[in-house]
């Protein structure tokens, strides 16, 4: 059963404490992807990664931290140094190709507490 | 540079039509897509629209892409109250750049 999982659904973090989202996929995709989600703000780009071992930054990658060493495992760091890290971060990937639909996780969110 | 607008706001009564806007900036978008976010939940592909492309219909989905005015619209027939969700608009360039997404439209269907 192909798809793309996010974990946990929930998180709690203290201030000051770094903390990592996992997001893992068995579709075979080369591209995966960070979005932030506020309410009434729409998805923000954070990192995403073309291919392993790279990754670039999007619109507010300040505060964050991936890593992309294998092509199914894209995880995501919120460091101690993200004023605002309180918000729904969602996951996707994609093949590179014609037309490529992005296939998403189920989010994780993350409260500061 | 690259922007998506949609209305924040969408409401009508259980079995008309719903029609959501966006408006994008970048003429040369190759893909333009529509996603439904149900609460607490990931974005679920709904439907695509290639940019040479002026129309596509999907069962009660019809896509219309007014490429002069970069406009693009979702039009949802008979809307249930299992349509209530946020929809957003999203565009790409190329194959391995990122989506590009509007603020989203939370749909209320009334019954």
């Amino acid at each position: 059963d192909g798809g793309i999982t996010q974990s946990p659904k929930y998180l709690f973090r203290k201030e000051g404490q770094n903390v990592t989202l996992s997001c893992e996929q068995n579709l075979n995709h080369d591209a995966m992807y960070w979005y932030r989600q506020d309410p009434g703000q729409g998805l923000r780009l954070i990192y995403y990664s073309q291919i392993v071992n790279d990754f670039q930054k999007g619109d507010i990658a300040e505060g964050y931290s991936v890593s992309r060493e294998k092509k199914e495992s894209f995880p995501l760091t919120v460091t101690s140094a993200q004023k605002n890290p309180t918000a729904f971060y969602l996951c996707a990937s994609n093949n590179v190709g014609v037309n490529t639909e992005a296939f998403f996780g189920q989010g994780t969110r993350l409260t500061v507490v | 540079g690259e922007d998506v607008e949609q209305s924040l706001f969408l409401s009508v009564r259980e079995g008309d039509s719903s029609v959501i806007n966006c408006t994008y900036t970048d003429s040369s978008s190759t893909y333009l897509y529509w996603y439904k976010q149900e609460p607490g939940a990931g974005l679920q592909l709904l439907t695509y629209i290639f940019s040479n492309m002026d129309m596509k219909q999907d069962q009660r989905l019809t896509v219309l892409l007014n490429k002069k005015d970069k406009h693009l619209s979702l039009r949802i027939a008979d809307t249930q109250t299992g349509d209530s969700a946020i929809y957003f608009c999203a565009e790409r360039f190329k194959g391995n750049t990122p989506l590009v997404f509007g603020k989203g439209t939370r749909l209320s269907v009334i019954a």
